[in-house]
């Protein structure tokens, strides 16, 4: 079974310039879930769709950070403009509603 | 609001148990507990749902305590491949938050030989 895919594996900008991070969940998942994890700290939940709709992204930060799910399938994370506190990694995850969540790799990224 | 976890840490001898606690301060519907390694993605462990279920994974088990919205992980006679990072995660069902799974902050776990 083909796990949760996520790209690129590593990045670095400078601030001020911008990102996009892409995610492919597990085919048949409905709820895919964007984390920014900090170095040392637990993931920390930026937005969450169910098929194409967001249920929840009340601690996304929306004058930078914008996400999609295009036809419920594959997602972007985007940042602009990024800022050194982003740098971290971001991890996609999908599952079924209130079942247990698949993760892929991450993204890391270092904003200088 | 993120559920909150102890001990930060914790030092084991290869054979010793150890207990990470998880508390939320919602009622919760579910908790999640994933383990993660250096450099690597969270993996799945185990769900508990409301009802005080317990679970288990290898040597390793979990409670749910409904009632004081708690749960415990109990890593039993550890081995040194149970050393990582030990998240709970906290699913309510509270009308505006869905699903939504919240992290606590993690439980750092060594176990040596």
């Amino acid at each position: 079974e083909a796990g949760v895919a996520q790209s690129p594996r590593y990045k670095i900008i400078e601030k001020r310039q911008s990102v996009a991070f892409w995610c492919n969940p597990i085919s048949g998942h409905a709820t895919l879930y964007w984390y920014q994890q900090i170095l040392g700290q637990g993931p920390k939940l930026l937005i969450q769709f169910q098929n194409n709709g967001v249920v929840d992204d009340s601690q996304l930060p929306k004058d930078r950070f914008s996400a999609e799910r295009l036809k419920g399938v594959d997602s972007t994370l985007k940042i602009q403009p990024a800022k050194l506190e982003d740098s971290a990694v971001y991890l996609c995850a999908s599952g079924a509603i209130l079942e247990k969540l698949f993760f892929g790799s991450g993204t890391q990224l270092s904003v200088l | 609001q993120q559920p909150v976890q102890s001990p930060q840490a914790v030092i084991l001898r290869e054979g010793e148990d150890a207990v990470i606690n998880c508390s939320s301060s919602k009622a919760l519907y579910s908790v999640h507990w994933y383990r993660q390694k250096h450099g690597e993605a969270p993996v799945f462990l185990m769900i508990l749902l409301k009802g005080g279920e317990q679970k288990g994974h290898e040597k390793i088990s979990a409670s749910f305590n409904e009632k004081k919205q708690q749960s415990s992980l109990y890593l039993t006679a550890s081995q040194l491949s149970y050393s990582g990072t030990y998240f709970c995660g906290a699913q309510d069902l509270t009308t505006d938050s869905w699903g939504k799974l919240q992290f606590g902050a993690g439980t750092q776990v060594v176990v040596t030989p």
